[in-house]
């Protein structure tokens, strides 16, 4: 089972709403990832987790704010978004953190902020 | 730091026409290099990877790509395009140390009947 997934598919939120994205592996991976995908445009690393701690954090606004409960769920937190953050909001996983893992993604959420 | 250059936004073919889509990388050492492809309104999927193992690496759905490190390029290829290949393809390279992707600016196929 080579699968994550990510809920909710489809998100509009206003710019004072507080939501979040989730994203859930069981493939026993210990490095899970979120990306965001502008429209046309290649996906971009947001943050890495390495077993569970924060490793990579590439200088995300702090209205993002990402969580890993457990192994298995990752969580975005989104606070006080602006209009330019609507994107496709991609999560993924690989078995670790290691240069040369694959990396599976998840079918991503899509995010727009009015 | 590690860059892939996909050559082309767009690529357009015949349905059982030969695919080439570009990619070159530039790196002092051998990287990790990946194809992935993206279905409109879809997630990411693996085709294939290199990890230096063999320079002609096969993949699913009929790609095969070859690592040509005098060319410091790695295209991906299928002998027949099929109207299900139309989609977004992305080269990306994992960095020595740290897995990190970094993606270039994708190719768009496009078959014709």
């Amino acid at each position: 089972d080579t699968e994550v997934t990510q809920t909710p598919k489809h998100l509009v939120m206003g710019m004072t709403n507080k939501k979040s994205l989730k994203c859930e592996q069981h493939m026993g991976h210990r490095a899970m990832y979120w990306y965001k995908q502008k429209a046309k445009k290649p996906p971009e690393l947001m943050f890495v987790y390495s077993y569970e701690k924060l490793s990579i954090n590439e200088s995300v606004p702090s209205r993002f704010s990402p969580e890993c409960p457990n192994s298995s769920l990752l969580n975005l937190h989104l606070h006080a978004l602006q209009p330019e953050d609507s994107a496709l909001y991609l999560c993924a996983s690989s078995p670790d953190s290691s240069s040369g893992n694959t990396i599976y993604f998840g079918e991503g959420s899509w995010l727009t902020v009015v | 730091a590690q860059s892939v250059t996909q050559l082309g936004s767009h690529v357009s073919v015949s349905e059982g026409a030969l695919v080439l889509l570009r990619c070159n990388y530039s790196s002092s050492v051998p990287p990790y290099l990946f194809w992935y492809v993206q279905y409109p309104n879809q997630g990411l999927q693996l085709l294939l990877k290199y990890t230096s193992a063999a320079t002609l690496v096969k993949g699913i759905n009929g790609f095969e790509a070859e690592f040509k490190k005098s060319e410091t390029s790695f295209h991906l290829t299928k002998p027949s395009a099929h109207m299900s290949d139309a989609a977004e393809y992305f080269c990306a390279v994992s960095p020595s140390g740290f897995q990190k992707l970094v993606f270039g600016t994708g190719t768009r196929l496009l078959v014709s009947p």
